[in-house]
């Protein structure tokens, strides 16, 4: 069974961009959540998605947003993107009441 | 205000010997524990679980045990192994069953290193 896959897997931006990253969850697995790594504040939780509707966010702005689509594929977007918005970010997908199946991320960087 | 935390950054233990990981909580709310390994340039993995109810879990070499009333929780390694040199994670969640569609709360991660 393939696992999740992120895509692209490195992104360099400007400050002030936008960007738009995509997950494909495992076949069947209907939640889809997104995370920010960072060295100083480590693995936030962003938001979660079950069947294309937010069912719980995290403390983020507003120019975080995401979705999910009727296959269950989720993208997330930064919009007016900041030098602390360099990050990896994390999807990570699940049955329900099981564990999360992480992906290998996008490494976004900004200049 | 960091709920889950491991105040080791980094450990260091000889091959076939006992890595202890140390994890501590301040949310009485969580209710299910989770420990990921991850390896640079991946992404996390899951590698056990505990749910409240319980003060310990086995999973072959790996094992976790809850103490509830001092809100802390380790992993235990036994024996190490040069592969288990990574990062590991504790998470923690306040959800009915946790650990899957509710949002977990992370660690800042401990790196181990086992030493062959």
């Amino acid at each position: 069974k393939a696992g999740v896959t992120q895509t692209p897997r490195y992104l360099i931006k400007t400050r002030g961009q936008q960007v738009t990253l995509s997950c494909s969850p495992i076949s069947g697995h209907r939640s889809v959540s997104w995370y920010q790594q960072t060295p100083g504040q480590g693995l936030q939780f962003l938001f979660e998605y079950f069947s294309e509707t937010q069912r719980n966010k995290g403390n983020f702005p507003g120019r975080f947003s995401g979705r999910q689509f009727s296959n269950s594929r989720s993208e997330m977007n930064v919009s007016t993107l900041e030098l602390g918005d360099s990050a990896l970010y994390l999807c990570a997908s699940s049955l329900s009441n099981s564990p999360l199946h992480f992906g290998n991320g996008t490494r976004l960087t900004v200049t | 205000d960091q709920q889950v935390k491991q105040n080791s950054p980094s450990l260091s233990v000889q091959e076939g010997r006992i890595s202890i990981l140390n994890c501590d909580y301040t949310n009485s709310m969580f209710d299910y524990f989770l420990w990921y390994k991850k390896y640079p340039a991946e992404g996390p993995t899951f590698l056990i679980s505990i749910s409240s109810i319980k003060d310990k879990n086995e999973d072959g070499r790996f094992t976790v045990f809850l103490n509830k009333s001092a809100k802390h929780l380790s992993l235990h390694i036994v024996p190490s192994q040069p592969g288990d040199s990574a990062v590991y994670f504790c998470a923690a969640s306040d959800g009915v069953q946790g650990g899957g569609s509710e949002k977990l709360v992370f660690g800042k991660g401990t790196k181990l290193t086992v030493n062959p």
